[in-house]
Parts: C-alpha cells; structure tokens; sequence
C-alpha cells in the first residue's frame, strides 16, 4: 500500500533557528510529492510540490523541500523559521488520483 | 473567486444518522474530492468525482457516498453515523487534464467539522 510517514510528530525551535521536517514515502513510479501547511481552522495550503526534474524545488513563503529518491525521502526546509510558521505540515503523496498523506508535523516557535 | 468554499462549517449529530455536507469548487474546476481528517491524523481519501461521476474510491465503506451536480459542486453523504466518524471533512477542487494518472493542483476548502454524539 502507498504510505507516507512523517517521523516527528511535534518539533519546537527557537525563531530565526534553521528547520528541517522529515518526510519518507513508499516509492512508486511517478512519485507526485508535496508539502502542505495547515493552520488551525483552516484547510491545506500547498507549500510546494515535486513531478519531475530538479531534485531541489522551491516553495512559497521561503520553503524549499530536496527529492532523494535513494533514501525515499522529500524533506522539507527553511533557513530561518519566524513565529508565523507555527502550523501543522503534511507531506504527500498522489499516485493515479489518489493522495496519500502522513499524519503531520506540528511546528512549534519558540519567541 | 471565492475559492473552494463549504457548508456547513461545524455539525453535530448523534450515533445513526444521516449527514450532508456540501462543496462548491474554485471557479474553473472540475473535479471534486473529499477527504476524512480525524483528530492527530493526516487526511485519508475517500472518494473523488468527475463528471458527475465517482473515479476514485478510497478505503471507505459503503455508508459514504456523494454525488456531483452539473455546476460541479458536490455533496459528500454519510449514514448511519459511527462515533469514529466524528472528524474535519475536507473537500479540494482541482482541474482535470489528461489521464486519470496526471495531476493538476488540488485547492482545499476550510472543511465542515463534524462531531458525533
């Protein structure tokens, strides 16, 4: 079955600290792959997403997330996280339609 | 544009009965898809519609059903309401383009909260 885990269910760091969110998927031909941000009372936001090409891509709001296809990985990163930030991120995966997601990350900042 | 907007924005109902809840998708698009979000977790898929017809089914049983209009909007039925169907409902909008493997951008509403009881 298709899957994607997102090991840290909760991270904290101090505001203008680098950050860094995991996200592992189970592969499969054609991996569609993207990054959402959810506030609470709000529905996802797309950060960024990955079809094909460069393994590196850029998002909005400063975020920008690398493709490893060796170690099945789509991480996410920022290189100074502000208060805003403070969400719940989801990675995902759509494979045929269907999208996967991992149950989140809930970002905390630290004043 | 309003952006994909949906109704209502909180719910609550008592074990065994029935629920719609309703989506209208971004201007432009076509497809609707609806998804479960229970409390901790990820969304998980349900179903997806196209004209007005279900292309993708998830994990679900058969108690969730929808349907899709003509002007594209669509409503997500439950019956026989379980506890664990208390959850945030999502509902994204996207364009179809191509086959049903390609992907165009999904534009996700606020959901409708539903709690059981």
């Amino acid at each position: 079955a298709q899957s994607v885990t997102q090991p840290d269910i909760h991270i904290t760091v101090s505001e203008g600290a680098s950050l860094e969110l995991r996200c592992n998927y189970s592969y499969g031909a054609t991996p569609y792959l993207f990054w959402y941000v959810q506030s609470p009372g709000q529905g996802l936001q797309l950060l960024l997403k990955y079809f094909s090409g460069d393994t590196l891509v850029q998002g909005i709001k400063g975020f920008e997330a690398e493709f490893k296809r060796s170690q099945s990985s789509f991480n996410l990163r920022k290189p100074s996280v502000h208060w805003s930030d403070a969400a719940e991120y989801f990675c995902a995966k759509t494979n045929a339609g269907k999208s996967t997601f991992g149950d989140g990350t809930t970002l905390t900042v630290k004043p | 544009d309003a952006g994909v907007t949906q109704s209502p924005t909180h719910l609550i109902k008592t074990r065994g009965q029935q629920v719609t809840l309703r989506c209208s998708p971004k201007s432009g698009h076509d497809t609707v898809s609806w998804y479960q979000q229970a409390l901790g977790q990820g969304p998980q898929f349900i179903f997806q519609y196209y004209e007005e017809e279900e292309r993708q089914r998830g994990n679900f049983p058969d108690r969730f059903s929808g349907h899709q209009f003509p002007n594209y909007s669509s409503e997500l039925n439950v019956n026989a309401l379980l506890l664990g169907d208390s959850a945030l409902y999502l509902c994204a909008s996207s364009l179809t383009s191509g086959s049903i493997g390609s992907y165009n951008e999904q534009f996700f509403g606020p959901g409708t909260r539903l709690t059981v009881l």
